[in-house]
């Protein structure tokens, strides 16, 4: 099974900082990467896949970049609504798996 | 707009089984997949399958091979997901989403509001 780590487990910030997040694959997965966000009690909801294209209806200040083992989601004037864990999942094979997830919360 | 709805929360004992039906609408419900994903307590995600509405492809982990199975009803716009020989590490959160490819496993775009099943 491809493992998926992602950094930090853990991250403080303040509305308006930009946040970066990383997650890196135990081999190549090409571009078939997608980040997902989700808040307590709440089902996951996409924001961004294959990589880079952005989910229809999700705000641009969410971005997503990289390809073969590492990829970045990149939240950009971060909003209290964007306090969450996201989650990265890659779709390269079977079967799919999930990154451990990084809660984003206040400093 | 997409709505996929679970059935409610079960309490089960060990070695039982459980069925979890997911009704989709606001899309053409043999258009696409339906991937099965499940949340133990505090913990992350784990995808457990995916299953074709178009024509009943399903493609499961390894880990719940012999002891999962996931059908559709296309007449109601339903899937459902049975784990049978029921464990403690059972309890979990259980989701369907849509999945965007009816050939194979793909991108995950809308999720029910999960099922809560406790195994106790």
């Amino acid at each position: 099974d491809i493992q998926m780590t992602q950094s930090p487990s853990s991250l403080p910030a303040s509305v308006g900082d930009t946040v970066t997040i990383t997650c890196r694959a135990s081999q190549n997965i090409r571009r078939y990467l997608n980040w997902y966000q989700q808040k307590p009690g709440k089902a996951p909801k996409l924001l961004i896949y294959d990589a880079s294209s952005l989910q229809s209806g999700v705000p641009s200040r969410f971005s997503g970049s990289g390809s073969g083992t590492d990829f970045t989601l990149t939240i950009s004037s971060l909003q209290p609504e964007d306090f969450a864990t996201y989650y990265c999942h890659h779709r390269y094979n079977i079967p799919q798996t999930f990154g451990q997830g990084t809660k984003v919360d206040i400093k | 707009q997409v709505q996929l709805v679970q059935s409610g929360a079960e309490v089960k004992k060990p070695g039982a089984s459980v069925k979890v039906s997911c009704k989709a609408s606001g899309y053409t419900f043999p258009s696409y997949a339906v991937s099965w994903v499940r949340q133990a307590p505090g913990q992350g995600l784990e995808w457990m399958g995916w299953i074709s509405a178009y024509n009943g492809n399903t493609d499961y982990a390894q880990k719940f091979q012999g002891r999962v199975t996931m059908t559709t009803d296309t007449s109601t716009s339903t899937a459902y997901m049975e784990l049978r020989n029921l464990r403690f590490d059972d309890t979990a959160v259980y989701y369907c989403a849509r999945d965007r490819s009816t050939a194979e496993p793909a991108v995950i775009d809308y999720w029910g509001q999960g099922t809560l099943v406790t195994v106790s």
